[in-house]
């Protein structure tokens, strides 16, 4: 059975600081891994997706990278803004067909 | 841009009554799914459907709970007889396939459901 962690459940920075968020599964099959953000109270907003076959996908000061055969993806936000606060899910897909998600890294970047 | 769409935002009902949430997914999506978050916990998934069937369903999508397409845009999702513990947010969500789309998954904003 598949199951997502994600570490570390909540951060808090200034603003202006790179930082990296994790999310590691158990089953390595997987087609393809999502990182969202998702405000209080609201949606999931799709940030990145990552296919099995690639290693990483860039958009803008966000980076995710992927690494099927140790279970790990991270995702990398560079120079961090107050409007960067929310929480953070990744979430998984394989043989099921269904997503399944992590616990969530909740950000807070302070001004 | 083709986005997933949810109603009602927010509901209000009394524990027993009967819930119908609406969700229009993407037009060329294939997979639709139903999932719940508890306030302060994970998203957790209830049920996904394809090729007007379900396709798995989570031990949380019990006799009370249905899903339907009753035509080619809407899926709903039918609580029958509410209980205290169904107080929770549901998203709505599709995805195309893998080869056509990449299987990304697009959520609606959410139905908020309150049983008193």
């Amino acid at each position: 059975k598949q199951e997502v962690t994600q570490i570390p459940a909540a951060l808090s920075v200034p603003e202006g600081e790179n930082l990296v968020l994790n999310c590691s599964f158990t089953d390595s099959a997987i087609y393809n891994l999502q990182w969202f953000r998702q405000d209080p109270g609201k949606g999931l907003t799709s940030l990145l997706l990552i296919q099995s076959s690639q290693r990483e996908q860039t958009s803008g000061r966000l980076n995710a990278s992927l690494d099927k055969s140790s279970g790990r993806s991270t995702l990398y936000i560079a120079a961090s803004q107050p409007g960067d606060s929310a929480t953070y899910l990744c979430a998984v897909i394989g043989g099921t067909y269904k997503y399944i998600f992590g616990t969530g890294t909740r950000l807070k970047v302070l001004a | 841009e083709p986005e997933v769409t949810q109603t009602p935002s927010h509901q209000v009902t009394q524990m027993g009554q009967e819930v119908i949430l609406r969700c229009v997914p993407i037009s060329n999506h294939l997979y639709f799914y139903w999932y719940r978050q508890i306030l302060g916990q994970k998203v957790e998934f209830l049920v996904s459907f394809y090729n007007n069937e379900i396709s798995e369903k989570s031990e949380i999508f019990d006799d009370q709970f249905s899903v339907e397409r009753p035509d080619g845009s809407n899926f709903t999702l039918k609580i029958r007889s509410t209980k205290l513990e169904d107080s929770a947010m549901y998203f709505c969500a599709s995805r195309g396939t893998f080869l056509a789309n990449t299987g990304e998954l697009f959520f609606g904003e959410g139905s908020r459901l309150t049983v008193l």
